[in-house]
């Protein structure tokens, strides 16, 4: 599989501050990203993904910006809470989701400081 | 989200033992998958889950060592064969929506002793 590389390996922000992970890819047939929330002794969440035909999706308070010519995207958290405090991990596929597996960065350590 | 149920949720395991973690998923599923996270790591592809055949292994992962098999659209097994310490990991059941969002379940925490 090919790698996804996501930085930093660990975040804290204080809550109310933005929280910003990135990921850069190398596959140019990757054309899906999606983004997946853990908290500690559960599965992997999905929480956003984004195709390449946009730059940016929006949901909430968590948004996804895609740089196709760059291979690069990242999730930014507005407003961060406590409860935000998870691992994140991007992912991409190719064939435009999860059929074909996912490849997954390695994952960044959030902590939103009271 | 799709409904995806494993189990066991936690097991430990004598070496050399084998274990087999059950799926069942919800009729919107309609490709399955089993990843392994190690601790404090990121998720590994095992395999994809084929119905009525043979399961797509990744690169690393070997059928003799963890046989799958998924006899109907909804169900999957993973057995983890002839277990080491090295085995003591997360197994996760995870399936794919003809959309293509994956949808994981609250895996299997493995550890063998």
């Amino acid at each position: 599989q090919q790698q996804v590389k996501q930085s930093p390996q660990s975040l804290i922000v204080q809550k109310g501050g933005i929280s910003i992970i990135n990921c850069a890819y190398e596959n140019t047939a990757f054309d899906y990203f999606p983004w997946y929330q853990q908290f500690p002794g559960k599965g992997p969440a999905l929480l956003i993904a984004i195709r390449p035909d946009v730059s940016e999706k929006k949901e909430g308070r968590f948004t996804i910006s895609f740089n196709k010519s760059a291979k690069q995207f990242s999730l930014h958290i507005m407003d961060s809470q406590p409860g935000d405090s998870a691992t994140y991990f991007c992912a991409a596929s190719s064939n435009g989701g999860g059929a074909d597996g996912l490849t997954f960065g390695k994952g960044t350590h959030l902590i939103i400081q009271p | 989200s799709a409904v995806i149920s494993q189990k066991p949720s936690r097991d430990i395991c004598q070496r050399g033992t084998s274990l087999t973690i059950q799926c069942q998923v919800d009729s919107q599923v309609t490709m399955m998958f089993w990843y392994r996270q190690q601790p404090g790591q990121s998720l590994t592809l095992i395999a994809t889950a084929n119905q009525g055949s043979e399961a797509t292994y990744e690169s690393g992962f070997v059928i003799d060592k963890f046989p799958i098999s998924r006899p109907n659209l909804t169900f999957s097994t993973l057995t983890v064969s002839n277990m080491s310490p090295e085995d003591s990991s997360i197994y996760l059941c995870s399936g794919a929506r003809d959309t293509g969002e994956l949808f994981f379940g609250e895996g299997s925490r493995l550890t063998v002793l």
